[in-house]
Order: C-alpha cells, then structure tokens, then sequence
C-alpha cells in the first residue's frame, strides 16, 4: 500500500489528453510539499518528468504539464503518442515518515 | 553529459552484505546531493536513502534504518550504500540518482541485488 495513490492503469487513444492522479494526505502533499512526476519506459531506469509540481527539466516537451491542489496532484499528457507508454510515478515528501514517498505507478497504454 | 553507473550488485544470502557503488562523471560531483532508490521486481519505486553534498547529513527509510548505511567519497565522485542483514524483501534493483530541485534528477542504469 503506497502512501500516495495513483489509478493502476490509464488508457488512451493516439492524440487524445490523458490524466493520471495522485492523491496525498495531510503529511505530505497536503502540506504543501512539491510533487514531481516521473517517466519509466519499458526495462528502463526513471525520467525525471516534472519537478515542482508544475516545471518541466529541460528537454521534457510540453505536451507534459502537471499540477497540484489540496492532497492531490496531476499529470497531463496532451496529445498522448504510443512512445509515451510507459510506467509513471509521482512523489512528494512526507513529514510524519521524514522520508519521500512514491506513488504506486501508473501504466499508461496507448490504444 | 552527466552519467552514473552503479555496480556491486549481485546474489548474496539472507543475512548478508553487500556494498552498492555509483560513479558519476559529466559532473562536478561534491556539488550534488545524491539518493539511492530501489524497485522490487514488477514492483513500483521505494526510497532508501539520501545524502547531502557534504557527505554530514544523511537520512534513510524505515524499512532500511539500522541495517544500511551510505556515504560518499568526493575525491573518488563515488556513492556507495553499505547494505548489511539482507533480506529476501531487499532484492531490487537499486538506482542513484541526483538529489537536485528537491527531486531525483539524473539516474543511473541500476544494479540488480538477489537475497535468496
């Protein structure tokens, strides 16, 4: 069991915009600690794909934007292409277990 | 361009050690904090530690306290994590990262730890 929690599984067609949730508690998300968003591609290691809740690194193009409010976060993927399949993690920092937190993951597929 | 490699992995028993290495280049390596996390097979991330840049301030999840230790060595650009009292929960791939922006920001490739 995650502390953040992420949908197991989203699914979209070629250009449509996808949305992944990640939902927090008091202690970390809900205290105003940043979320970052990561990408892992099959057999690869992670992708840093949004810090901040909302900055893309340099590179990241900008069909990926995210965003947070209260206990939750969101990433959006607009325009969502089949080399966007991937596994995709949020985090934040919690303050009750001093220590950073992963969501569960998210599977993306592209239909 | 920035790089990490980790290495040290392997299989080792219930109870054992083993000691991760991660060398950077591409980087001016005292500068960066840095992070260790770990992923158990078909499984999702898990943090497992993190070092300031000095090398002073370190912090570790509950499931590791007490039983790994990581540390740096500046003139070598290498981190390592110390892993001791393994267990068949530990195996993972583990990964370092950059600790910077107050997130993971460049990784490594992973190296893969089998306690069985």
């Amino acid at each position: 069991q995650s502390v953040l929690t992420q949908p197991p599984s989203v699914s979209g067609a070629p250009g449509q915009r996808v949305t992944i949730s990640c939902t927090g508690r008091s202690s970390n998300i809900g205290a105003g600690y940043d979320v970052n968003w990561y990408q892992q591609l099959p057999g690869t290691a992670p992708k840093l794909l949004i810090y901040g809740n909302s900055n893309r690194p340099s590179g990241v193009p900008d069909r990926f934007s995210g965003s947070r409010s209260g206990t939750s976060a969101s990433l959006a993927i607009t325009g969502v292409q089949a080399a966007d399949e991937a596994d995709y993690y949020c985090q934040s920092y919690d303050s009750r277990l001093f220590g950073w937190v992963f969501g569960g993951g998210t599977k993306l597929t592209v239909l | 361009e920035v790089q990490l490699m980790e290495s040290g992995g392997g299989l080792v028993q219930p109870g054992g050690s083993l000691r991760l290495s991660c060398v950077a280049s591409g980087v001016t390596f005292s500068n960066y904090a840095m992070t260790w996390v770990r992923q158990a097979p078909g499984k999702g991330l898990e943090w497992v530690s993190s070092i300031n840049a000095g090398g002073g301030s370190t912090y570790y999840a509950d499931s590791v306290k007490g039983r790994f230790t990581i540390s740096r060595d500046n003139s070598k650009n290498t981190l390592y994590l110390q892993m001791n009292s393994l267990r068949a929960e530990d195996t993972a791939s583990y990964y370092c990262a950059t600790w910077e922006l107050d997130a993971f920001n460049i990784w490594g490739q992973g190296t893969m730890v089998t306690v069985s």
